[in-house]
């Protein structure tokens, strides 16, 4: 069984439209992260949620919108797409709430193409 | 000025040889430090924490390094399967706050 997953792997879109990410992980883990992976590989946190709390927000502009219905799931929705926001999307998770010091586990990532 | 940042390489070596890399991190307050390594269109996978004494798994060593503010990976007798990118990352353990290097690209070659 795949530990975190996402939905879809692939996301192929216009500029202007609205999408959704989804993500699960069957590890029992208490928190869950949201990344960004540029096409310079630079991988940059952009949420994490701990018990269904979002705890820490880098600086993301606010058409981006983490929601998470339970503890397993992270869904992320992106308003009015922008060319900018071409990338790769990793969620990620780890067992407590000082994710700091523990390993985060990621997702297979979310490559989205904003056209 | 980033959290941190890697000389992002390539480095290309042969089969056997040692490899050795270095991340530099700007917050005197970092607490955690971690080497992931990452495949090419794969997602990132820790390969080791790094301890303040320095720890060993199989080839690979870390070191910590809290004067200079840097940490380092040792690989020794590279293998073809090693190829891949690392990527170092550091935390401030407050708020979660975690910081991922840009990535060195290694490649083994036969």
């Amino acid at each position: 069984d795949t530990a975190v997953s996402q939905t879809p792997k692939y996301l192929v879109t216009q500029m202007g439209n609205d999408k959704s990410i989804k993500c699960e992980q069957n590890l029992g883990h208490d928190t869950m992260y949201w990344y960004k992976q540029d096409s310079k590989k630079f991988l940059k946190i952009m949420f994490s949620y701990n018990n269904k709390e979002l705890i820490i927000n880098e600086t993301v502009p606010n058409r981006f919108s983490p929601k998470s219905p339970d503890k397993a799931h992270l869904n992320l929705h992106i308003n009015s797409l922008e060319l900018g926001d071409s990338a790769v999307y990793f969620c990620a998770s780890s067992q407590g709430g000082l994710a700091a010091q523990e390993t985060q586990y990621f997702g297979p990532g979310t490559r989205l193409l904003v056209l | 000025r980033k959290e941190v940042e890697q000389d992002p390489g390539p480095f290309n070596v042969p089969e056997g040889a040692t490899v050795a890399f270095n991340c530099t991190y700007s917050n005197s307050a970092s607490q955690s430090f971690f080497w992931y390594r990452q495949d090419c269109r794969k997602e990132p996978k820790l390969l080791m924490s790094v301890y303040s004494s320095g720890n060993e798994d199989g080839r690979f060593t870390a070191q910590l390094n809290r004067a200079s503010q840097y940490i380092s990976l040792l690989i020794r007798d590279s293998k073809l399967s090693d190829s891949a990118t690392y990527l170092c990352a550091v935390s401030l353990n407050t708020g979660n706050q975690f910081y991922f290097g840009t990535g060195t690209s290694l490649t083994v070659i036969p």
